[in-house]
């Protein structure tokens, strides 16, 4: 067991509407990471979070925001959902930003949206 | 343009057998590659970390080779087990500063041992 928790484990949205996604990063990690992972895809990486700011970002639009607290814990918020977004959200925890050490994942947030 | 690449079809071995599984990549410089291994419904799982400066790391009945040269990684699973049958993921990691930790992912070869 990796420790990293999600939830909720699975959601159901309509298209247009908001979604906020939980993360809890295993004990001791400051560095919280979140990918998106279409159906029969590896994951694609959205943005880090580093000591609650922003470290590095990928090709995603700005209506996919997060945050990281002082807990470490984070959040992933989509606003205008579109069908496209349909996916497993994962997060990943980790050590030091930018390293070579593994990421631990937690088991992901399915979404759908209709 | 920039790709990473699995084998792109289901891999399918006899229990007992050496499973190879490959990761090409073009237009990337990775300082390191590490391979996940991902159960249906469940997260990626970190098996190995491999640096751009090694050339073969060994872990168990695991195996990594890295060829910075020909932009390949392979993947060994010998003596191969039903309890193996997964997808495995390769990343590159370490690729340009001020990226954070970003991995980028290959899209999974998925692999099936039967007893």
């Amino acid at each position: 067991e990796t420790g990293v928790t999600q939830s909720p484990t699975h959601l159901i949205k309509t298209r247009g509407q908001q979604v906020t996604l939980r993360c809890s990063s295993q004990s001791g990690h400051n560095t919280v990471s979140w990918y998106q992972q279409a159906l029969g895809q590896g994951p694609q990486f959205i943005f880090q979070y580093y000591r609650e700011e922003e470290n590095g970002r990928g090709n995603f639009p700005p209506r996919f925001s997060g945050l990281q607290f002082p807990n470490y814990s984070s959040e992933l918020n989509v606003n205008a959902l579109e069908l496209d977004d349909s996916a497993l959200y994962l997060c990943a925890s980790s050590h030091i930003p930018g390293s070579p050490y593994e990421q631990y994942f937690g088991p992901g947030t399915r979404l759908t949206v209709t | 343009s920039q790709k990473i690449e699995q084998n792109s079809e289901a891999l399918n071995i006899q229990e007992g057998k050496t499973a190879t599984l490959t990761c090409n990549y073009t237009n990337y410089s990775p300082a390191y590659l590490q391979w996940y291994r991902q159960d249906p419904g469940r997260g990626p799982v970190f098996l190995l970390l491999i640096r751009e400066n090694e050339k073969e790391k060994r872990k168990e009945r695991l195996k990594v080779t890295f060829d910075t040269t020909l932009k390949q990684s392979l993947f060994h699973i010998t003596a191969s087990q039903p309890a193996d049958s997964a997808t495995y993921l390769c990343a590159l990691g370490g690729l340009i500063y001020n990226q954070g930790g970003k991995l980028i992912f290959g899209q999974g070869t998925e692999l099936s041992v039967k007893p």
